[in-house]
């Protein structure tokens, strides 16, 4: 079965204490694995796309990396403004568009 | 460039009441998906459609129904509602070239009585 497992569930930073979070994923192939954040409230708002291992993205605070078996969403020197949880999906390439997502982490950046 | 629009924000239904989810986009996009985020779990695949008069079943589709008469719009019908239902609905287009990255609307919260 496809899954997608984001780790930790919750985070709580000081601002300016860096961490990163992570999205392991064990599924029949994989064609992209995507980052988004979402506000309380709001709809997933898209961060970023990886398509092979070793690939990494970056944008502004925040740095995505792909493994074979798991990616990692790097935050240096987060702000409180950078609280929100962030989702990971998957993109099979048994068919367009099917995204498993995780459940989230949730990330609290404290002044 | 309103992106993608969701109406209502929220509603509140009894059970075995029928009601449908707006969602309309400007993108000009092929694709279009509506997706369901209950607490504990991730954001789940309902219906889906990769271009008007097309539509297909996501991963929990029982309960739903869809249309896709035109490119912009994609109503999700509720038929007969339950309890189970309950959750936070979103739309989310894209484009079918590219990086086929979605766009997210605002969601619309249901609860059933």
């Amino acid at each position: 079965e496809d899954q997608v497992t984001q780790s930790p569930e919750a985070l709580r930073l000081q601002e300016g204490e860096s961490s990163s979070l992570n999205c392991s994923y064990t599924v029949s192939g994989l064609r992209g694995l995507f980052w988004y954040r979402q506000d309380p409230g709001k709809g997933p708002e898209f961060l970023f796309t990886l398509y092979s291992a070793g690939e990494e993205k970056e944008k502004e605070r925040l740095k995505a990396t792909l493994t074979k078996k798991e990616s990692f969403l790097h935050i240096t020197a987060p702000k409180p403004e950078d609280s929100a949880t962030y989702l990971c999906a998957v993109q099979l390439n048994t068919g367009f568009q099917k995204l498993v997502f995780g459940t989230g982490t949730r990330l609290l950046v404290s002044p | 460039n309103a992106g993608v629009t969701q109406t209502p924000k929220f509603q509140v239904l009894k059970t075995g009441q029928s009601m449908t989810l707006q969602c309309a986009q400007d993108m000009n996009h092929e694709y279009m998906s509506w997706y369901r985020q209950d607490p504990g779990m991730g954001l789940r695949l309902i219906h889906y459609s990769v271009g008007a008069g097309i539509t297909d079943q996501g991963e929990v589709p029982n309960g739903y129904n869809v249309s896709r008469s035109t490119t912009e719009d994609f109503p999700l019908r509720l038929l007969s509602a339950a309890p189970s239902q309950t959750s936070v609905y979103f739309c989310a287009s894209s484009g079918i070239s590219g990086a086929n990255v979605l766009t997210f609307g605002a969601g619309s919260r249901l609860t059933v009585l």
